[in-house]
């Protein structure tokens, strides 16, 4: 139980365009999902946190208009990269909480955007 | 500010020996640690975590120690085995009546078990 995926597991995108990667939880629902991003070597860093029907909390730093999450249902939230420059290539990972009182984080195996 | 910290980026022991991996936190509010494992391309996998109230929580192989008054935690692995090489990261919350507080990672520390 207590799956999480992601879509894309890699993308390649132009400079200038838009990426949506989706994250949703397979087996349970989530309230809350949280986006994170990983440079190589480097440790994860919260992006924001999304709760269904809410808008999301972002990060200090972290540009809302730049990283656009929906959290539109308690399986699927989506982050756009909109106009992705090549500093914004990185892995992407999401993860998610369940309904029920739970400590642990579920995390997504991640989405490879590479800007060229 | 990075409120957790991994001090080793890598660490090698030999297979069957332990392996131990430390981290240290500033931030005083935080009252739950846990511990990550992690393969190149994929997302975090929880090994094993420990409440602010104990100092000690043991799951098989796995032993995580909590040290508050030092702000500091460590993961004992024994005896260590070649599929436990990996990136482990420690994290940390603040817990709240909800559940879905967010976490703070350290660094990570990339393990190799020497056959």
């Amino acid at each position: 139980g207590a799956v999480v995926s992601q879509h894309p597991s890699w993308v390649i995108c132009k400079s200038g365009t838009s990426v949506k990667i989706e994250c949703r939880s397979l087996d349970f629902q989530a309230t809350t999902m949280f986006w994170y991003r990983q440079f190589p070597k480097q440790s994860l860093m919260l992006m924001a946190t999304s709760n269904e029907g809410s808008k999301a909390t972002y990060e200090q730093g972290v540009e809302k208009d730049k990283f656009l999450i929906n959290h539109a249902s308690l399986t699927l939230s989506t982050l756009t990269v909109t106009s992705a420059h090549p500093e914004d290539s990185s892995f992407y990972i999401c993860s998610a909480v369940g309904d029920s009182f739970s400590y642990e984080q579920y995390f997504g195996p991640g989405t490879r955007l590479t800007v060229t | 500010d990075q409120q957790v910290k991994q001090n080793s980026p890598s660490l090698s022991v030999q297979e069957g020996r332990i392996s131990i991996l430390n981290c240290d936190y500033t931030n005083s509010m935080f009252d739950y640690f846990l511990w990550y494992k992690k393969y190149p391309a994929e997302g975090p996998t929880f090994l094993i975590s420990i409440s602010s109230i104990k100092d000690k929580n043991e799951d098989g192989r796995f032993t995580v120690f909590l040290n508050k008054s030092a702000k500091h935690l460590s993961l004992h692995i024994v005896p260590s085995q070649p599929g436990d090489s990996a990136v482990y990261f420690c994290a940390a919350k603040i817990i709240s009546n909800f559940g879905n507080e967010k976490l703070t990672f350290g660094t990570g520390t990339r393990l190799t078990i020497i056959p």
